[in-house]
């Protein structure tokens, strides 16, 4: 099993651009979620969707977009990119239970100028 | 909403020394908490998790945690700090209906020769 796979693993944007961050599982995990990790601030949630079809907002919500067609794919979209959405972005998956644990993709580094 | 605060950003020992990390938690609902660690320019690596089956739990590396209700807290020990153990350190409790997890920010462990 490739686990969680996100890609790409860097990437430079321009204030206005949009992009898709991609996030894959191989592990038929229903839960999937989008974490995004500052300096000094932890990991907080964006979205989280908890089956094919079904998405929903976190914490830190504003700017990002997501959908949930297949329960392989997550994919994260930024709009219209920002300098405060500058940052590392982690997407993680679980299998259903309520002590199960995340497993995390190795994250991609978004700078945006 | 489920909470958590982790006391000390930066935490410095000795190698050899006991390893002290601090985890405070808030939750509506029967908790599971989990700490991560964070390797340099690495994803997150699930240590030990917190289940309600046993009240201490013991992870890899030597690392172990005890859950204690009364006091909401889970925090992490390890009795002899090695090198290799320098790295930022997350704690974190389920949320959103358990699909999806809530961080500290974080303590980031230092350990001199």
């Amino acid at each position: 099993n490739a686990g969680v796979t996100q890609t790409p693993k860097f990437q430079v944007l321009k204030t206005g651009q949009s992009m898709t961050l991609q996030c894959a599982q191989d592990m038929n995990h229903e839960y999937m979620s989008w974490y995004r990790q500052d300096p000094g601030m932890g990991l907080r949630l964006i979205h989280y969707s908890v089956g094919a079809g079904i998405t929903d907002q976190g914490e830190v919500p504003n700017g990002y977009n997501v959908s949930r067609s297949t329960t392989e794919d997550f994919p994260l979209r930024l709009l219209s990119a920002a300098p405060s959405q500058t940052s590392v972005y982690f997407c993680a998956s679980m299998s259903t239970g309520a002590y199960n644990e995340q497993f995390f993709g190795p994250g991609t580094r978004l700078t945006v100028l | 909403a489920q909470s958590v605060t982790q006391l000390g950003s930066h935490v410095s020992v000795s190698e050899g020394a006991l390893v002290l990390l601090r985890c405070n938690y808030s939750s509506s609902v029967p908790p599971y908490l989990f700490w991560y660690v964070q390797y340099p320019n690495q994803g997150l690596q699930l240590l030990l998790k917190y289940t309600s089956a046993a009240t201490l739990v013991k992870g890899i590396n030597g690392f172990e945690a005890e859950f204690k209700k009364s006091e909401t807290s889970f925090h992490l020990t390890k009795p002899s700090a090695h090198m290799s153990d320098a790295a930022e350190y997350f704690c974190a409790v389920s949320d959103k209906g358990y699909s999806t997890l809530t961080f500290g920010k974080g303590t980031m462990l230092l350990v001199s020769p």
